[in-house]
């Protein structure tokens, strides 16, 4: 089955960009997904890409994949304290339905 | 509601005894999923219903987890004799419908505890 691994933990400085990794080992992966999660709080969805592109901006976040090595990275820019959370990159499975999830970076971002 | 919405926030439960979670999800929402978060892992899928039927349940570690959703809304988790590495976080979410591209809604999660 699907194999989804992150980076466990960054750190940075206020107004500093910051970039997330992830792998995933299916190829046939068609949408990758980055949740944040707040101490106490549930899963909140702020992008996802699908497979036949290689880029997407969002205000401050970019995402990019390489599906060739099967990478994907967030990039936040100007990074606020607010930001701090844990982040998990998530694939779908081939019948669309359902997610594999990393196991989660821990942002911390410090003023 | 607006969100999805679990309950219990927090179960704490003995070794062996039978526990529900509860799960409301957003209104019209058609497609419903089960997941469970170890301390410090990612979100596992258990289960994920579509309408009242269970579409895939292939990720219940073994059967004493199940669960229903008679009316195509509300959603149960059941977990029978329970024991101590049940103890997670369950999380729900819904969506509009099922597909790669419809946002799923998580709630904040059900917190089991097994002592």
């Amino acid at each position: 089955g699907e194999d989804v691994e992150q980076s466990l933990f960054l750190s940075v400085r206020e107004g500093d960009s910051s970039v997330i990794n992830c792998t995933y080992t299916d190829s046939s992966s068609t949408y990758l997904y980055w949740y944040k999660q707040e101490p106490g709080a549930g899963l909140q969805l702020l992008t996802y890409i699908f497979s036949n592109m290689d880029m997407k901006q969002d205000q401050r976040l970019t995402v990019l994949l390489n599906k060739k090595d099967k990478h994907l990275s967030l990039r936040i820019a100007d990074t606020q304290t607010g930001d701090s959370a844990i982040y998990f990159c998530a694939a779908t499975n081939s019948g669309y339905s359902t997610l594999t999830f990393g196991k989660g970076t821990m942002l911390l971002v410090s003023p | 509601g607006a969100g999805v919405s679990q309950t219990p926030s927090n179960k704490v439960t003995e070794k062996g005894k039978y526990v529900e979670l509860r799960c409301d999800p957003i209104s019209g929402h058609t497609a419903l999923y089960w997941y469970r978060q170890s301390l410090g892992q990612g979100p596992e899928f258990l289960i994920y219903f579509q309408g009242t039927g269970a579409a895939d349940d292939s990720g219940l570690p073994n059967d004493r987890f199940f669960a229903v959703r008679p009316e195509g809304s509300v959603s149960t988790l059941k977990i029978q004799r329970t024991e101590r590495g049940d103890s997670a976080m369950y999380l729900c979410a819904s969506s509009l419908t099922a597909g790669p591209n419809t946002e799923a809604f998580f709630g904040q999660g059900t917190r089991l505890t097994v002592v």
